[in-house]
């Protein structure tokens, strides 16, 4: 089955500077890679997602990166502010014959002011 | 509109005890998820379904048991709970299995 290494788990950065949150996945199937941002208290929420015949997708001062080749892909947050303090996950979806969802394990940031 | 909507959220059962969650979710999606979520060991998927009456298990299915009779309601049900139990229990859906998935806000089982 699919699994989902998920780097940093904690991860602490000075208010402004960037953050990058690392995933690799093993299965070549997975097609699908969102990543979502779950604060204090609250169900994940989508913030930003790729799919494989893309390279790079970024919206405002989010971007995610996916190398197919070495299946991995990447959260980047730039000029980082304290409302970006969440636990944060990566997921590689199988939409295909075996339909699988596989999440990582989570990344604790911390933004400090 | 209210989304996705978990109840209860909160709940203490004692060990042997059986209990249902209710999810309901009003964007007519037809995929829906049953996720348990553990510290350090993220969300890991439970069951789920690809349509009305359908369900098919994840990678923790054992202890648990799930019926989606109407396409927007998901039950999920422990018919003799444990302490290994006690978790974070979430339910989402997709309109697709390659869309954003929708979160409900949780609800805290303790098994004691």
């Amino acid at each position: 089955g699919e699994n989902v290494e998920q780097h940093p788990s904690t991860l602490s950065v000075q208010e402004g500077d960037s953050a990058v949150i690392k995933c690799t996945y093993s299965d070549s199937a997975s097609n699908y890679f969102p990543w979502y941002k779950q604060e204090l208290g609250k169900g994940p929420q989508l913030i930003i997602d790729i799919r494989s015949n893309v390279g790079e997708k970024k919206d405002q001062r989010i971007a995610v990166t996916l190398n197919k080749t070495a299946k991995h892909f990447s959260l980047h947050i730039t000029e980082t502010q304290p409302e970006d303090s969440a636990v944060y996950f990566c997921a590689a979806i199988d939409s295909g014959g075996y339909q699988k969802v596989t999440f990582g394990t989570g990344t604790k940031l911390q933004v400090i002011p | 509109n209210a989304g996705v909507t978990q109840t209860p959220k909160f709940r203490v059962l004692k060990t042997g005890q059986s209990m249902t969650l209710l999810c309901a979710q009003d964007m007519n999606h037809e995929y829906m998820y049953w996720y348990r979520q553990d510290p350090g060991m993220g969300l890991r998927l439970i069951h789920y379904s690809v349509g009305e009456g359908t369900t098919a298990k994840g990678e923790v299915p054992d202890g648990y048991n799930v019926s989606r009779l109407k396409k927007q309601n998901f039950l999920l049900g422990l018919e003799s709970a444990a302490p290994s139990q006690t978790s974070v229990y979430f339910c989402a859906s997709t309109r697709d299995l390659n869309t954003e998935a929708f979160f409900g806000q949780g609800t805290r089982l303790t098994v004691v």
